[in-house]
């Protein structure tokens, strides 16, 4: 079965830089999202397509793609970073996300 | 800019039909590339795509999850549902709609999600 597994956790001091990895066979043959999803809130999209960023999404957010492994970059963290992280991408027939990665910004 | 708004019970008995609407606004559902999806996440865990919607009907649904879920489209309300039946305490979560920017096919599909709901709490419990 597809799966995407990324760190449980990561903790990253203000202004240092957050790296997030997704890992998955599948991701050799497909685009990568990633998602924010801040306690009690809605997750929203924060790359989309390995590396495009929507419209009001800081430019500290970015993202990059090899082989199996896709990656989140925060460069200058900020406190209001702090949230949950998700990858998502599709194969083998289905869409799945990552197993989470909890952002602390100490 | 879209926006979108789920509703329905907040608490469903085991073994029966848990039946969600999602309201879609500031946009019609009748968008050429735009699928329309949902999504859930049990209490404390991760998330799950559910399955996904076009407005002419075609259903693409996650494999993994047990037969019993249904999507559908509402074009004359800007509308989509989920139907899940005979459900049981695994099915308790927060459920998502989202717009799915993308394709689907026979063999897949693919895309992003955009545009979330602010989710609704379900509770299976007696």
């Amino acid at each position: 079965s597809f799966e995407l597994t990324q760190p449980p956790s990561l903790s990253v001091s203000p202004g240092q830089t957050a790296i997030i990895t997704c890992s998955g066979d599948e991701l050799r043959h497909t685009y990568t999202s990633w998602f924010q999803q801040k306690p009690g809130q809605s997750p929203v999209l924060v790359i989309y397509e390995d590396t495009s960023r929507p419209s009001g999404i800081p430019e500290r957010f970015s993202g990059s793609h090899s082989g199996t492994t896709a990656t989140l970059t925060i460069s200058g963290t900020q406190a209001m970073d702090e949230a949950d992280y998700y990858c998502q991408a599709w194969g083998s027939g289905t869409g799945v996300f990552g197993t989470g990665t909890k952002i602390t910004v100490l | 800019q879209v926006q979108l708004q789920e509703s329905g019970p907040g608490l469903v008995k085991p073994s029966e039909t848990l039946s969600l609407n999602c309201t879609v606004s500031g946009g019609s559902i009748i968008s050429r590339g735009d699928h329309w999806a949902w999504i859930r996440q049990p209490p404390g865990k991760g998330l799950q795509w559910i399955g996904s919607i076009y407005h002419r009907g075609n259903t693409y649904h996650n494999p993994s999850l047990k037969s019993g879920v249904t999507i559908s489209v509402d074009t004359s309300k800007n509308q989509f549902s989920l139907r899940l039946t005979s459900v049981t305490a695994a099915d308790t979560a927060v459920y998502y709609c989202a717009r799915h920017r993308g394709t689907c096919s026979s063999v897949g599909c693919q895309g992003y999600f955009d545009s979330w709901g602010q989710g609704t709490l379900v509770t299976v419990s007696s």
